[in-house]
């Protein structure tokens, strides 16, 4: 059965450094995803995107984050200049349509120190 | 926004007993309804969802239930089993021709199957 995948499923970096977090949505899917889940609360919507364009995000997804598709197979999620309250669970999800279906995957943890 | 409220945050039951899981939503234009397990150290499980043009929707020993006018949608396990203890999150997404393509999700539950 089709899967999204993620890497590393453990990240942990200093403040302030560049993180990369990568996913490799369902092939068939069109429709991306990112997530996040701070420990012990709700699971938070960051960003949508469709056709090499994001199509929505929330108010936390600021100026230090950024998604891009840098191939046919790979979704990824950059902070550029990570934060203590980054730390969280990172999920990557992906629909075939926007109507459709998210399938998650495992997620990466991300901690900051 | 739509906010999503969940109860009960955690649920013991006897193996072979019923869980219920109750969520309510704020925003009416939220059409699509799915419930997602979580298991320690995975990602969310789709294991079922509903529409708002059905009212209920069965698979197997799981089955989801929509009130459109209270403005809120269940979720009904019987004959629970040890490998059904996990965290279960429920959602809410509004689509349509200005669709809104996130899930907005409740807070969990985390489920205790005794044996």
């Amino acid at each position: 059965e089709p899967e999204v995948t993620q890497t590393p499923s453990h990240q942990v970096t200093q403040m302030g450094q560049e993180v990369i977090l990568r996913c490799v949505p369902i092939s068939n899917h069109l429709y991306f995803y990112w997530y996040r889940q701070i420990l012990g609360q709700k699971v938070e919507f960051l960003v949508s995107f469709y056709n090499n364009e994001i199509s929505e995000k929330s108010e936390i997804f600021d100026d230090q984050f950024s998604v891009e598709r840098p191939d046919g197979s790979n979704f990824t999620l950059k902070i550029r200049s990570t934060k203590l309250e980054d730390s969280a669970m990172y999920f990557c999800a992906s629909s075939y349509q926007t109507s459709g279906e998210q399938y998650f995957g495992p997620g990466t943890r991300l901690t900051v120190t | 926004g739509e906010n999503v409220e969940q109860h009960p945050s955690t649920l013991s039951v006897q193996e072979g007993d019923s869980a219920v899981i109750k969520c309510t939503y704020s925003d009416s234009a939220s059409n699509y309804f799915p419930w997602y397990k979580q298991e320690l150290g995975k990602g969310p499980q789709l294991i079922i969802d509903i529409r708002s043009n059905v009212g209920e929707k069965k698979d197997q020993r799981i089955a989801v239930t929509l009130n459109k006018t209270a403005k809120h949608f269940s979720l009904h396990i019987t004959e629970t089993q040890p490998e059904d203890s996990a965290v279960y999150f429920c959602a809410a997404r509004s689509w349509g021709m200005d669709s809104s393509y996130k899930l907005i999700f409740g807070s969990g539950t985390r489920l205790l199957v005794r044996p």
